[in-house]
């Protein structure tokens, strides 16, 4: 049972929009930025979004990240084949003083 | 060109010790937060621990508190992470992450993983 809760999984179709949920708590994601990281198969996570909403450089805009309270969301626009991934949100936990993620929410773009 | 490069995973008996090492370069290492983060056969990611920039200040995950010890040699570039009594539940490609802003799980570096396999 994860800390952060995220869909296990959502789907679209190419060219379309997405977004994926990440619900924490008070001593965690609404006292903390988040990240999210996009995870290829086979292959180590990749960062996509810091500090909420940051995108760090060669990552286009086509991902978006915001926070409001306790939640936060990921956005992609213009689907691609090539975002079929996994994706997990990230941030730290004041109460546990430890580190924690979402249990990931698997893209499919139909 | 930042790289971290993970090693000393393998094939190892329960009950067992095993260290992890994470080779830094291509930045300057004693700067940075790092990470350990693992993940078992098709699960998600699991934070295991992390380390302050002078590897006194260490913090870790519950699930594997009194177990694992983490450390790092500033002068050889190099992250540890040290699983003793080993469990057939710590099986998972462990990767070390760097730090790049201290603050919201923001891993800018990540290494390929280190394998390990805990069976008899």
């Amino acid at each position: 049972q994860s800390v952060l809760t995220q869909p296990p999984s959502v789907s679209a179709a190419p060219g379309q929009k997405v977004t994926i949920s990440c619900s924490g708590s008070s001593s965690n994601i609404e006292k903390n930025y988040v990240s999210w990281y996009q995870q290829l198969p086979g292959t180590a996570p990749k960062v996509l979004i810091y500090e909420n909403t940051e995108r760090p450089s060669g990552i286009p805009d086509r991902f978006s990240g915001s926070k409001s309270g306790t939640s936060a969301t990921l956005g992609i626009t213009g689907l691609q084949t090539g975002d079929e991934a996994t994706y997990y949100c990230g941030t730290w936990d004041n109460t546990l003083r430890a580190g924690v993620f979402g249990g990931g929410t698997t893209l499919t773009v139909l | 060109q930042e790289q971290l490069v993970e090693s000393g995973g393998g094939v190892v008996q329960p009950g067992r010790s095993l260290r992890l090492s994470c080779a830094a370069s291509g930045f300057p290492f004693s700067s940075y937060v790092m990470h350990w983060v693992r993940q078992a056969p098709g699960k998600g990611l699991e934070w295991v621990a992390s380390i302050l920039y002078d590897g006194e200040n260490k913090w870790y995950a519950e699930s594997v508190k009194g177990r694992l010890t983490i450390s790092r040699d500033n002068a050889k570039n190099t992250l540890y992470l040290e699983v003793n009594s080993l469990r057939s539940e710590d099986t998972a490609v462990y990767y070390c992450a760097k730090e790049a802003i201290r603050g919201g799980l923001y891993m800018d570096v990540w290494g390929r993983g280190t394998t390990v396999i805990v069976s008899s």
